[in-house]
C-alpha cells in the first residue's frame, strides 16, 4: 500500500520553462512534506519542505504547494535549468504522531532539455 | 556534500555472508536513520537511532540490526545475506529526534552474488 505516490515516472521540460512535479498522499496523519533531488550514484539532496500549517513555501527557483483537502503537493521549478535534470522524490512524515521516518514516493525523473 | 559519510561505497559479497555498513552523521546531528533503496520498492525506512538509543523501526528484517555508538556514528549489520538484499543502503542524519530535515549520505551499494 503506497502512502506517497508520484504518478509520473518521468517528465521532460524545455530549459527556461516551468517544471511541475506532483505528489499525492493517502495518510491523513502526514504533516510534514519534503522534496529531495537525486543524481545517479549520489544520495538524495534536500531541496525544500513544507509543514501542513502552510500551503506554500518558496526558496529561490523552487516553490512547493500543499493542498491538504486534496492530499496533494506539487513542486514548481522556475525557470528550469539543465542542471535540474535528476530524479525528484516526494517524502512525508507524521511529526505530530511521533513518527519521524520519511515515507517516500518512487520518484519522477526530470529531464530539462537545453 | 551533505556532511554525512558512509563506508564502504561498494560491497560485493556472497549469499549467507554477513556485512557491516558504517555511517558518520553530520557534526551536531544526534539522529541517524537507515534506508534501503531497491529497484522495485523505492526508498524504504529501516530504523532510526537518537543519541545511542533506538527510536523507531520500519521494514527492517530480523537478519538486520543496527546500533549507534557514543561518538554518534552508526553501523548497520546485515547477516545471512540473500540475493534480494542487493540494494543501495542510505544513512541520513538530523539534529533532533522529532523528524526535522534529514540529510543523506552517498550510500553503500551492496551486491549479493
Amino acid at each position: 500500500d503506497q502512502q506517497v505516490k508520484q504518478n509520473s515516472p518521468s517528465l521532460s521540460v524545455q530549459e527556461g520553462r516551468i517544471s511541475i512535479l506532483n505528489c499525492d498522499y493517502t495518510n491523513s496523519m502526514f504533516d510534514y512534506f519534503l522534496w529531495y533531488k537525486k543524481y545517479p550514484a549520489e544520495g538524495p539532496t534536500f531541496l525544500i519542505s513544507i509543514s501542513s500549517i502552510k500551503d506554500k513555501n518558496e526558496d529561490g527557483r523552487f516553490t512547493v504547494f500543499l493542498n491538504k483537502s486534496a492530499k496533494h503537493l506539487s513542486l514548481h521549478i522556475v525557470p528550469s535549468q539543465p542542471g535540474d535534470s535528476a530524479v525528484y522524490f516526494c517524502a512525508a512524515s507524521s511529526l505530530g504522531a511521533g513518527s519521524y521516518q520519511l515515507t517516500f514516493g518512487k520518484g519522477t525523473k526530470l529531464s530539462v532539455i537545453p | 556534500d551533505s556532511g554525512v559519510t558512509q563506508t564502504p561505497k561498494h560491497l560485493i559479497t556472497a549469499t549467507g555472508q554477513r556485512v557491516t555498513l558504517r555511517c558518520s552523521p553530520r557534526s551536531g546531528d544526534l539522529s541517524v536513520y537507515w534506508y534501503q533503496q531497491s529497484l522495485d520498492q523505492g526508498l524504504q525506512f529501516l530504523i532510526q537511532y537518537y543519541n545511542g538509543e533506538e527510536r523507531a523501526k520500519g521494514n527492517i528484517l530480523e537478519r538486520f540490526s543496527a546500533q549507534q555508538f557514543p561518538d554518534l556514528h552508526s553501523e548497520l549489520n546485515l547477516s545471512s545475506l540473500e540475493l534480494g538484499d542487493s540494494a543501495l543502503y542510505f544513512c541520513a542524519s538530523s539534529v533532533a529526534s522529532r523528524g526535522d530535515t534529514q540529510y543523506f549520505g552517498p550510500g553503500t551499494r551492496l551486491t549479493v552474488l
